[in-house]
């Protein structure tokens, strides 16, 4: 069945850059996700790249797509305390937003 | 609201009890869906709604799991004969037509004592 993968743990320096990264199985994914979850709250879009697509880039957010390896990964630079929180990547299956979600990296930023 | 709304926000019940979680999307989205998160089993899929009828059903645990959608809008999730495996936070998103992004609600945590 699909299968998304991350590291649980990655910890930063404030004003370094963060790479979270993830594999999935499933190649025919059309869209490919990340979500942000803070403590006690909701999952929250980051972003998301058409698989078609190798790289995306919205403001501190860089997504690159590798569909030969099933790669994704999600850069974030100059990293700051805001951004600490629960990272998931997730791929959709089914033609619909059903997603498959990874179980989440913690970002922890430190100064 | 302008979001995705889920009631109630905790809810604490007994082993053995039917339990109600609802959510109401955002007003106009066609599609709803119910996710499960907890701490064994992460973030799961539990069911998609395309208007009233639910098309996927297929992340449902058991039969003690059930979902309806009425008018197209609010979505009641019952788990009957709650377990302690139940317990859990049940999340609701909504998307409209030809959209990419779900939008989540803040979850109903659920605590089976």
């Amino acid at each position: 069945g699909e299968d998304v993968e991350q590291s649980l743990f990655l910890s930063v320096r404030e004003g370094d850059s963060s790479v979270i990264n993830c594999t999935y199985t499933d190649s025919s994914s059309t869209y490919l996700y990340w979500y942000k979850q803070e403590p006690g709250a909701g999952l929250q879009l980051l972003t998301y790249i058409f698989s078609n697509m190798d790289m995306k880039q919205d403001q501190r957010l860089t997504v690159l797509l590798n569909k030969k390896d099933k790669h994704l990964s999600l850069r974030i630079a100059d990293t700051q305390t805001g951004d600490s929180a629960i990272y998931f990547c997730a791929e959709s299956e089914g033609g619909y937003n059903k997603l498959i979600f990874g179980a989440g990296t913690r970002l922890a930023v430190h100064p | 609201g302008a979001g995705v709304s889920q009631s109630p926000s905790n809810k604490v019940t007994e082993k053995g009890k039917d339990v109600e979680l609802r959510c109401d999307p955002i007003s106009g989205h066609t599609a709803l869906y119910w996710y499960r998160q907890s701490l064994g089993q992460g973030l799961e899929f539990l069911i998609y709604f395309q208007g009233n009828s639910a098309p996927d059903k297929s992340g449902l645990p058991s039969d003690r799991f059930s979902a309806e959608r009425t008018g197209g809008s609010v979505s009641t999730l019952t788990i009957q004969r709650t377990q302690q495996e139940d317990s859990a936070v049940y999340l609701c998103a909504s998307s409209p037509p030809g959209v990419t992004e779900a939008f989540f609600g803040q979850g109903t945590r659920l605590t089976v004592v």
